[in-house]
């Protein structure tokens, strides 16, 4: 049982470039997560989905796109990559209870030059 | 929307002191608290958390504490020991129907010297 994976753990863009971040998890949980933590800041929400097919926006949604085709993957996508997206994404998971924890992947650290 | 405020933003204790830290939120229609470690290069993980009809939650060395009139609740670190050192965000967010938009704090970073 690997939990929340996440896929790079590292990667350096330059300005304009685009990626996508790769987010899986195999406790068949329904809701997904993506977050960013910039030093000093906590961890910020990108977007959510509470299923396959739905996702929608949390605080600091400017700037990526996501998609849910299945319960299992959960990809961040980054276009035209700006330094301000330096920063360290965390892709989480939890059960639909009201006292799931969150399940977090070990991070992706970007850095945009 | 909600705001989580944190404080101290870094504490130092010795080994067997306490731990206090505290946070604030805005919105009183929050009603799952949780806290999260971090450490250094790790994912964070649930340590223990709270809801909004209870007033403190123990879990051996560590407890939060919750004050809904007021409206901010602390963790509270006992016997601390070095592998207590790490980051600790606290959260808040209406749980109602299970999906946590959570709204963490800007972070405690604890360092527990031997």
């Amino acid at each position: 049982n690997a939990g929340v994976t996440q896929t790079p753990k590292f990667r350096i863009l330059k300005i304009g470039q685009s990626m996508t971040l790769q987010c899986t998890q195999d406790m068949n949980h329904n809701y997904m997560y993506w977050y960013r933590q910039d030093p000093g800041m906590g961890l910020k929400l990108i977007y959510y989905s509470v299923g396959a097919g739905i996702t929608d926006k949390g605080e600091v949604p400017n700037g990526y796109n996501v998609s849910r085709s299945t319960t299992e993957d959960f990809p961040l996508r980054l276009e035209l990559a700006a330094p301000s997206q330096t920063s360290v994404y965390f892709c989480a998971s939890s059960y639909e209870g009201q006292d799931s924890p969150l399940h977090f992947g070990n991070g992706t650290r970007l850095t945009v030059t | 929307g909600e705001n989580v405020e944190q404080h101290p933003s870094t504490l130092s204790v010795q080994e067997g002191d306490s731990a206090v830290i505290k946070c604030t939120y805005s919105d009183s229609a929050s009603n799952y608290f949780p806290w999260y470690k971090q450490e250094l290069g790790k994912r964070p993980q649930l340590i223990i958390d709270i809801r909004s009809n209870v007033g403190e939650k123990k879990d051996q060395r560590i407890a939060v504490t919750l004050n809904k009139t007021a409206k901010h609740f602390s963790l509270h670190i006992t016997e601390t020991q070095p592998e207590d050192s790490a980051v600790y965000f606290c959260a808040a967010s209406r749980a109602n129907t299970g999906f946590q938009k959570l709204v963490f704090g800007t972070g405690t970073r604890l360092l527990v010297s031997p």
